[in-house]
């Protein structure tokens, strides 16, 4: 059954240092949503991607962020200088059609935990 | 805009007993209605979802939610806990083919 994959599962990092997830969504989805979680917040939305361009982003993905899909199966999120905030769980997600609704259902990766210290 | 709040960060249920998750909404719109479940070490996995039809909507592993728009109510049940259903459940809302909205997601336990 296809799924969506990340990696990694787990990085450690120091503040102000750049850090890069990788997500290799299900390989005929159109639409590409990166979602955090801080421990024991609720899954927040982050941004998503459509066309090779951003379709919609929070407040939260501020010029820190960034996401690009290089070589038309990863699907990457870079975090510029990592701040001790931004320790929290990332989760991938891929949709054939518009999500919501019945455009599409999301498919999450298992997300991959990021801890600044 | 659209959230979702879950009633209790923490459920516990014995085996074989009913489940009720409970989840309230608040949208300007016609919500879409969603639960995922989380097991552990695993990501989300699409549960169930209501957007236009029958309000009573059933999904995976025995799993069913009412959509009641007078009390913006999306509360899910299962009649008979079983152990594998342990795991992190997450409300979601969207308007139509916009993000999802989640809520802060309820941890159920279930008790041999």
């Amino acid at each position: 059954e296809p799924e969506v994959t990340q990696t990694p599962s787990h990085q450690v990092t120091q503040m102000g240092q750049e850090v890069i997830l990788r997500c290799v969504p299900i390989s005929n989805h159109l639409y590409f949503y990166w979602y955090r979680q801080i421990l024991g917040q609720k899954v927040e939305f982050l941004v998503s991607f459509y066309n090779n361009e951003i379709s919609e982003k929070s407040e939260i993905f501020d010029d820190q962020f960034s996401v690009e899909r290089p070589d038309g199966s990863n699907f990457t999120l870079k975090i510029r200088s990592t701040k001790l905030e931004d320790s929290a769980m990332y989760f991938c997600a891929s949709c054939a059609g518009l999500a919501g609704g019945a455009g599409g259902e999301l498919f999450f990766g298992e997300g991959s935990r990021l801890t600044v210290l | 805009a659209q959230s979702v709040t879950q009633l209790g960060s923490h459920v516990s249920v014995s085996e074989g007993a009913l489940v009720l998750l409970r989840c309230n909404y608040s949208s300007s719109v016609p919500p879409y209605l969603f639960w995922y479940v989380q097991y552990p070490n695993q990501g989300l996995q699409l549960l169930l979802k209501y957007t236009t039809g029958a309000t009573l909507v059933k999904g995976i592993n025995g799993f069913e939610a009412e959509f009641k728009k007078s009390e913006t109510s999306f509360h899910l049940t299962k009649p008979s806990a079983h152990m594998s259903d342990a795991a992190e459940y997450f409300c979601a809302v969207s308007a139509r083919n916009e993000k999802l909205t989640f809520g802060t997601g309820t941890r159920l336990t279930i008790i041999p």
